[in-house]
């Protein structure tokens, strides 16, 4: 099993530009999250799926889209990137939501210029 | 609401001195479940222990072990003879198991940032 993989693993954006932020998982796991990543912050949660089709928001959601289409995919989509969406981002995949351990992804290291 | 701290934001020990990384918990719930995780320098986050609220005894693994009080609500993490490997940063986290929204969502605390000097 590769666990949850992201991509990519670096990332300049300018301002204002867009993009996904890939996460896949091969556990079939049901629970899945995009967290965020700052100094001095701890980790926050951005969006979350319980499930394909099924999202919502966590704590920190303004500038960000998802959709789950599959169980293993989980995009995390920055519509219009600035400076204070530079941070590290992780994704995460869990069989349940709340109760058990969450696998988290290596990472993506964002910069936005 | 839920919220966790971690009054400790930075611990420097010597190899082989024990070390202990605080974590208190608030929660209104009966029912939650608690984690560590460790961030070594390399970036990525490994799960450590899942303790649910029913289960008060400490555990020990290896050269770690956790201290559960929920009459302090608190959820302690003990290194035993540190090694300098243990160089990272610890997040204590809780979830609430109630319903399957955003209550039961993962509240990590702001982290310690552990280094073990030869």
């Amino acid at each position: 099993n590769a666990g949850v993989t992201q991509t990519p693993e670096f990332q300049v954006l300018k301002t204002g530009q867009s993009m996904t932020l890939q996460c896949a998982q091969d556990m079939n796991h049901e629970y899945m999250s995009w967290y965020r990543q700052d100094p001095g912050m701890g980790l926050r949660l951005i969006h979350y799926s319980v499930g394909a089709g099924i999202t919502d928001q966590g704590e920190v959601p303004n500038g960000y889209n998802v959709s789950r289409s599959t169980t293993e995919d989980f995009p995390l989509r920055l519509l219009s990137a600035a400076p204070s969406q530079t941070s590290v981002y992780f994704c995460a995949s869990s069989i349940q939501q709340g109760i058990y351990e969450q696998y988290f992804g290596p990472g993506t290291r964002l910069t936005v210029t | 609401a839920q919220k966790v701290t971690q009054a400790q934001t930075e611990i420097s020990v010597v190899e082989k001195e024990d070390v202990t990384l605080d974590c208190v918990y608030e929660t209104r719930d009966t029912t939650y479940y608690l984690f560590w995780y460790k961030q070594p320098p390399s970036g990525e986050l490994v799960f450590l222990i899942r303790r649910n609220s029913f289960d008060e005894q400490n555990e020990i693994s290896g050269r770690y072990s956790w201290n559960f009080q929920k009459s302090t609500s608190s959820f302690n993490f003990t290194i035993t003879a540190s090694q300098v490997v243990d160089s990272a940063v610890y997040f204590c986290a809780l979830s609430e198991a109630w319903g399957s929204g955003a209550n039961s969502k993962l509240t990590f605390g702001k982290g310690i940032t552990l280094s073990v000097r030869p």
